[in-house]
């Protein structure tokens, strides 16, 4: 089944511990973004991917990192949480930029 | 920069009705544009996704509409079920740039 698979589902973390949150795509997709959705604010992209060991900065990049090593997987590092980094954060793939975006189930992150 | 609006914010009907979200953008200059359905807790889904030279598009009781002139698209869905309750958004792609996406519009069908 192609699918988008993100994980953990749920984490609650205290500030300033390191975190990962995994991506994986088994889509043989090129591009990959990650967004947090916020009440009121929407969703909106962190970082996104063109293909591996390409990455580039969205509209709300700081505190976050990426890499991509390899095709499937594109992880999303917070090397110093905050609590306003608490959100709903998706992970998405396309084949391309621009072509139909699949998305992953969403991870909810509480920093306290 | 692209701005994506939908109105209305919140729809409440009963089963049965036929019912037409929208979604507005302010450059028309786009490359596509894709509806989403979101459930409550869980993932975005891809419902249609409209090329710039297409008109419209349909699945089963969903139809989405574009006109891009006026910067508008339109999703008509037929026969509205309870299952149908859901949050729908839309996103728009302009070449070069990222998709951009619609605060949604939080649908509830009644029993």
């Amino acid at each position: 089944e192609a699918q988008v698979t993100q994980n953990p589902r749920y984490l609650i973390t205290v500030t300033g511990k390191k975190l990962t949150v995994t991506c994986s795509q088994n889509m043989n997709h090129e591009y990959m973004s990650w967004y947090r959705q916020d009440p009121g604010l929407g969703l909106r992209q962190i970082y996104y991917s063109m293909n591996v060991e390409v990455t580039d900065k969205g509209d709300v990049p700081e505190g976050y990192k990426v890499s991509r090593k390899e095709k499937r997987n594109f992880p999303l590092i917070l090397e110093s949480p905050s609590p306003n980094q608490t959100s709903l954060y998706f992970c998405a793939s396309s084949l391309r930029t621009g072509f139909e975006a699949f998305f992953g189930q969403g991870t909810r992150l509480t920093v306290v | 920069k692209q701005e994506v609006t939908q109105i209305p914010a919140a729809l409440s009907v009963p089963e049965g009705e036929n019912l037409v979200l929208n979604c507005s953008f302010t450059d028309s200059a786009i490359y596509n544009l894709q509806w989403f359905r979101q459930d409550p807790g869980k993932g975005l889904t891809s419902l249609l996704l409209i090329q710039s030279s297409q008109r419209e598009q349909t699945s089963g009781r969903l139809n989405a509409s574009l006109d891009k002139s006026s910067g508008r698209s339109t999703l008509y869905i037929a026969a509205s079920q309870p299952g149908d309750s859901a949050t729908y958004l839309c996103a728009v792609y302009n070449y070069g740039q990222n998709f951009v996406f619609g605060p949604g519009t939080r649908l509830s069908v009644l029993p």
